[in-house]
């Protein structure tokens, strides 16, 4: 249990170019999910946290107008990186919540903008 | 908000001996801190948790063990394996901080065979 999928796995564009990330709660309801980016040899960062049929909470500094957010299911949250420039390639990973406490993540998405 | 620091940054051991890292935080209504491993380019996987209302916890080759009043809590690895080797992030969380996770910086765990 407690499956969290994340599609594309990795995906290059042209900078200018918009990027849509899925991320899935295969066998569970998750009303939070979260969205981490993460440098090479870095931590985690959190981004923002989406909340299902509400908006999503975006951590100081981070564009909610770069970075769009929807939670329109129980089980699926996306991210859209919109007009995407070379700054924005790193390795995003979103996360749900199981059981209230426990976080379980996706296999992550690593962005390249050309 | 919530700080964790972690160390060592990176760990190397030989098979068969412990490894320990360790983690302070700052937020004294923080009452989870779960443990992930992380291997190259994959997703961190959790491995261990513990809540403020426990002092130790074991699963086979690891453990953790919380000090509330100091505010640390350490990862022990016992009998580590090559396999073992990957980078291990610490992290803490508190329902009044909306129960979202700080990680710590993450060590790199080198086991040579």
């Amino acid at each position: 249990g407690a499956v969290v999928s994340q599609h594309p796995s990795w995906v290059i564009c042209k900078s200018g170019t918009s990027v849509k990330i899925e991320c899935r709660s295969l066998d569970f309801q998750a009303t939070t999910m979260f969205w981490y980016r993460q440098f090479p040899k870095q931590s985690l960062m959190l981004m923002a946290t989406s909340n299902e049929g509400s908006k999503a909470t975006y951590e100081q500094g981070v564009e909610k107008d770069k970075f769009l957010i929807n939670h329109a299911s129980l089980t699926l949250s996306t991210l859209t990186v919109t007009s995407a420039h070379p700054e924005d390639s790193s390795f995003y990973i979103c996360s749900a919540r199981w059981s209230n406490e426990k976080l379980f993540f996706g296999s992550g998405t690593q962005l390249s903008v050309l | 908000g919530e700080n964790v620091e972690q160390h060592p940054s990176t760990l190397s051991v030989q098979e068969g001996d412990s490894a320990v890292i360790k983690c302070t935080y700052s937020d004294s209504a923080s009452n989870y801190f779960p443990w992930y491993k992380q291997e190259l380019g994959k997703r961190p996987q959790l491995i261990i948790d513990i809540r403020s209302n426990v002092g130790e916890k074991k699963d086979q080759r690891i453990a953790v063990t919380l000090n509330k009043t100091a505010k640390h809590f350490s990862l022990h690895i016992t009998e580590t394996q090559p396999e073992d080797s990957a980078v291990y992030f610490c992290a803490a969380s508190s329902k009044a901080a909306g129960n979202k996770l700080t990680f710590g910086g993450g060590t790199r765990v080198l086991v040579k065979p």
